[in-house]
């Protein structure tokens, strides 16, 4: 059964720095590139960031460039999202997403979720 | 620009069906979508991948009465026989070379 457990949200004042994780199990992690979704309170799913299955190949939305890292270890089938300058605008819930494709595409399975708050 | 398009609403009444609809923007019309549904304080859950030519693959445990088919930039979901745990929202999902979009989302209510 595939698992995704997500795991590092909190409050954290803006400019402050948080490391999301996601522990992923039941299926091959090396062979499947990984994402981290996000939604805001009461809005939509938006795509934050996706690494390939080696980690060599990462990939940001425009929104999180530059201020998100995305990297993993395939040792500890984990997953994880160093987020630094955290804004107001960057308060989500945080979803890890396994496509059902090795090198991406659809998501097939999600986390529960990982609240985070940023504020004063 | 890839885009996916969805109406923000939609209502159906209970044991009647409903056809939800996300448009693939121009020059994208041969693209594979997905289909989730979130239910109301929930994560996200898979329901098919659908592709050009309305084959889809359902995600495990996804009842008969969840349908998809595709017609040109157009890809639906039908949900027949509606419960009232189909009140939800549902995304629709694509993907490019080093990116994912999702529709904005429909909220379906069942009357």
């Amino acid at each position: 059964e595939v698992q995704l457990v997500e795991s590092g949200g909190g409050l954290v004042q803006p400019g402050g720095s948080l490391r999301l994780s996601c522990a992923a199990s039941g299926f091959t992690f090396s062979s499947y590139a990984m994402n981290w979704v996000r939604q805001a309170p009461g809005k939509g799913l938006e795509w934050v960031s996706a690494i390939s299955g080696s980690g060599g190949s990462t990939y940001y939305a425009d929104s999180v460039k530059g201020w998100f890292t995305i990297s993993r270890d395939n040792s500890k089938n984990t997953v994880y999202l160093q987020m630094n300058s955290l804004r107001a605008e960057d308060t989500a819930v945080y979803y890890c997403a396994k496509p059902g494709m090795e090198l991406g595409g659809y998501f097939d399975y999600w986390g529960q979720g990982t609240l985070v708050t940023v504020s004063s | 620009q890839l885009v996916l398009t969805q109406s923000p609403s939609a209502s159906a009444s209970l044991g009647a069906s409903v056809k939800l609809t996300c448009t693939l923007s121009s020059g994208h019309s041969s693209y594979a979508i997905a289909w989730h549904q979130q239910q109301p304080e929930k994560g996200p859950r898979y329901l098919m991948k659908l592709n050009s030519d309305g084959s889809h693959i359902k995600g495990d445990g996804i009842p008969d009465r969840f349908s998809g088919s595709s017609s040109g930039a157009e890809r639906y979901l039908t949900i027949s026989s509606l419960q009232s745990e189909d009140e939800a929202d549902y995304y629709c999902q694509t993907w490019g070379t080093g990116t994912v979009v999702f529709g904005g989302g429909t909220k379906l209510t069942v009357l």
